[in-house]
């Protein structure tokens, strides 16, 4: 167990919806990361943020946003879902910044019919 | 271009033989350097890294990874592989420049008995 909580673990929606994922990070880490995963793009990093601010973007859609709260939790939105957006996604933790390890969460698997 | 290449889908090895897998890199600034597996439905989990210093970076289970920088390569080797050690291993690097990271597509390890 990597201490990273990821909510919820499944989440089966409809085309042009929104959803949220959640993710706690570990307990004294201040970063948070978020990735997608698919079969046809492979691990792809979206975002990330330290201690509540931005801190570097990736392959991130504009229908696509996060947020880290003053609590250090983050969410993930993405709205106007589409067919390919279905994917794992995934959070992780670290201390600080990129140079230390990351602690991933088990994922959350979206389903978009 | 900023990337990782990990050239093999797969690597097949005997229980108790050596293994490598492989990972290239090209990043703008200096690497940062990681490793990462994932079992089945699970999240990634970290194995080792190399920042700065020693070219020879020691790791969990018994996993260590060699830098090449004139070849910009950073291949994970284990000496005597267990059936244990079956899963997909990622390879990954930020961008010391724009602190971004970049995730290989993966290489699913297969250790027979």
């Amino acid at each position: 167990d990597s201490g990273v909580t990821q909510t919820p673990k499944h989440l089966i929606t409809a085309t042009g919806q929104r959803v949220t994922l959640r993710c706690s990070p570990r307990s004294g880490d201040l970063s948070v990361y978020w990735y997608q995963q698919s079969l046809d793009q492979g691990l792809q990093f979206l975002i990330q943020y330290y201690n509540g601010e931005e801190r570097a973007k990736g392959n991130i859609l504009e229908r696509f946003s996060a947020q880290q709260f003053p609590d250090l939790h983050s969410e993930l939105n993405l709205s106007s879902l589409e067919l390919g957006d279905s994917a794992l996604y995934f959070c992780a933790s670290s201390v600080e910044g990129g140079n230390y390890e990351q602690y991933f969460g088990p994922g959350t698997r979206l389903t978009v019919t | 271009a900023q990337s990782v290449a990990q050239p093999e889908d797969q690597v097949n090895v005997a229980e108790g033989n050596p293994l490598t897998v492989k990972c290239t890199y090209s990043v703008s600034g200096n690497p940062y350097l990681f490793w990462y597996v994932q079992y089945p439905n699970r999240g990634l989990q970290f194995l080792l890294k190399y920042i700065t210093g020693d070219n020879l970076v020691k790791g969990s289970y018994g996993f260590e990874a060699e830098f090449n920088k004139s070849q910009t390569s950073f291949h994970l080797k284990k000496p005597s592989a267990l059936v244990s050690d079956s899963a997909l291993y990622f390879c990954a690097v930020r961008d010391g420049n724009f602190n971004k990271f970049y995730f290989g597509s993966g290489t699913k390890l297969n250790v027979k008995p």
